[in-house]
């Protein structure tokens, strides 16, 4: 089962919105509405950010949302803020293949 | 306080095995799948498979397969991961995460536990 491509880097000023990417196949992405995002600052525990594809738990800001087309599904984060620095993985459920889930390869989202 | 609290950081010589341990507390053990989650230093994270703490149940991920063991304790609300025969390339961070019932996602994760593996 080969990693989600993600966009290694993405980088913004505050304020700005960004969007990244999430692109897998018809066995995992495109094949099921579970894909979740995470919020990853260094040291800390992975924050889950979206579920379902546009799902945002209770706590999460409406600055972050998400999309999917075909096997891409997409983050976007509005109105970037400094606390928005962080790694960021997608995440998709692929049941039905060699592995129940699989990961993105992740992206550093710095803010200028 | 709901949370998962992970074993302390481990130091292994190649060969060897590890069991790191993750103690649930704040929500009812048995109504959740456990995942187990890996990042080696600066790569991404990578999912390794998961235990149904209610029956004992598993399912790994095929790059394990052979290598890993989950296991639970439910007297003491505790998952476990055994990895086995370990090399460099399985020095990383192990994250314990509990997966949202129904949902398919990981609503809770632990802080994670360093193992480095090293002559």
């Amino acid at each position: 089962q080969s990693a989600l491509t993600q966009p290694a880097s993405v980088s913004a000023s505050r304020g700005q919105s960004i969007t990244i990417s999430c692109t897998g196949t018809s066995r995992d992405v495109g094949g099921h509405n579970f894909v979740s995002w995470y919020q990853h600052h260094p040291g800390e525990a992975p924050k889950l950010m979206i579920f379902e594809v546009t799902k945002r738990p209770s706590g999460v800001s409406n600055r972050f949302s998400g999309s999917k087309s075909g096997n891409t599904a997409s983050l976007t984060i509005s109105g970037l803020q400094a606390e928005d620095e962080a790694d960021y993985y997608c995440c998709s459920f692929a049941g039905g293949t060699t592995d129940d889930y699989v990961f993105g390869t992740g992206t550093k989202v710095t803010v200028l | 306080q709901v949370q998962l609290v992970h074993s302390g950081a481990e130091v292994k010589m190649p060969g060897a095995s590890v069991r790191v341990s993750c103690k649930a507390s704040g929500y009812t053990f048995t109504a959740h799948f456990m995942h187990w989650v890996r990042q080696a230093p600066g790569q991404g994270l990578e999912w390794m498979g998961w235990v149904r703490p209610r029956t004992g149940d598993t399912l790994y991920a095929q790059k394990f397969q052979g290598r890993v063991t989950m296991t639970r304790d439910t007297s003491i609300n505790t998952a476990y991961m055994e990895l086995s025969a370990l090399t460099s390339d399985d020095t990383a961070v192990y994250y314990c995460a509990r997966e949202s019932s129904g949902y398919k996602n990981f609503d809770l994760w632990g802080r994670g536990t360093l193992v480095t593996v090293s002559s």
